[in-house]
């Protein structure tokens, strides 16, 4: 089964940019993921679909949420940070029997 | 406007029963693969069960496995997790999503909250 491995945490100054990276199992490297953001108390709210080459942004997502890929790894950049973007950032995957969700990272905005 | 409503968390005792539901409206229920995804407290995301769009295609996490059993009346666009032999460790938020195939959830309902304890 695919395992994702996130960093615990990032952080970053108001208006700049961070990078949040999941790692997907090596045989699993191929598969596409799902960003989803957590803000504190509130249910998770998805943010995009990315595979190894392109991303989809959910409906009413901001154009400073994107996506890139490099090998097993999948990132999630957030650039002109907004105090409201602090909050837990999760990556999903989807196999044939099971779904996954890696640890979190937790976005702190400085 | 999709929206996924959750109900019928609580208080329970170990060794317990509880159903939760999951409301969808917004969309073609019938159409969409649904989820369950829970998050004990202070803890991250942990996948529940899935469910394909005719209720015939099911899989749930080896935790939950012979212990909780999803399903969904698409007449009611309600999804369901039925939870028996519950456990302490069974205590956590519980949240529906509509799944993208072959991704995730692309929606999330506002949760509900189940607390296993004597």
């Amino acid at each position: 089964q695919p395992v994702l491995t996130q960093s615990s945490s990032a952080s970053a100054s108001l208006g700049s940019s961070v990078k949040v990276t999941c790692t997907l199992s090596s045989e699993h490297s191929g598969y596409t993921i799902a960003w989803h953001q957590q803000q504190p108390g509130k249910a998770p709210r998805y943010l995009m679909r990315l595979d190894s080459g392109r991303y989809s942004r959910g409906g009413g997502v901001p154009d400073r949420f994107s996506g890139s890929s490099s090998g097993a790894d999948r990132y999630l950049t957030i650039s002109s940070l907004q105090f409201e973007d602090e909050a837990d950032y999760y990556c999903e995957t989807w196999d044939s029997n099971i779904q996954v969700f890696g640890g979190g990272t937790k976005v702190t905005v400085l | 406007e999709v929206q996924l409503v959750e109900s019928g968390g609580g208080l329970v005792q170990p060794g317990g029963s509880l159903r939760l539901s999951c409301a969808a409206s917004g969309f073609t229920f019938s159409n969409y693969w649904m989820q369950w995804v829970r998050q004990a407290p202070g803890k991250g995301l942990v996948w529940v069960s899935r469910i394909s769009d005719d209720g015939n295609n099911i899989r749930s996490a080896d935790s939950v496995k012979g212990r909780f059993t999803i399903s969904r009346d698409n007449a009611k666009n309600t999804l369901y997790l039925h939870m028996n032999s519950l456990r302490a460790e069974d205590t956590a938020v519980y949240y529906c999503a509509r799944s993208l195939l072959g991704v995730g959830g692309d929606y999330w309902g506002q949760g509900a909250l189940v607390t296993v304890s004597a």
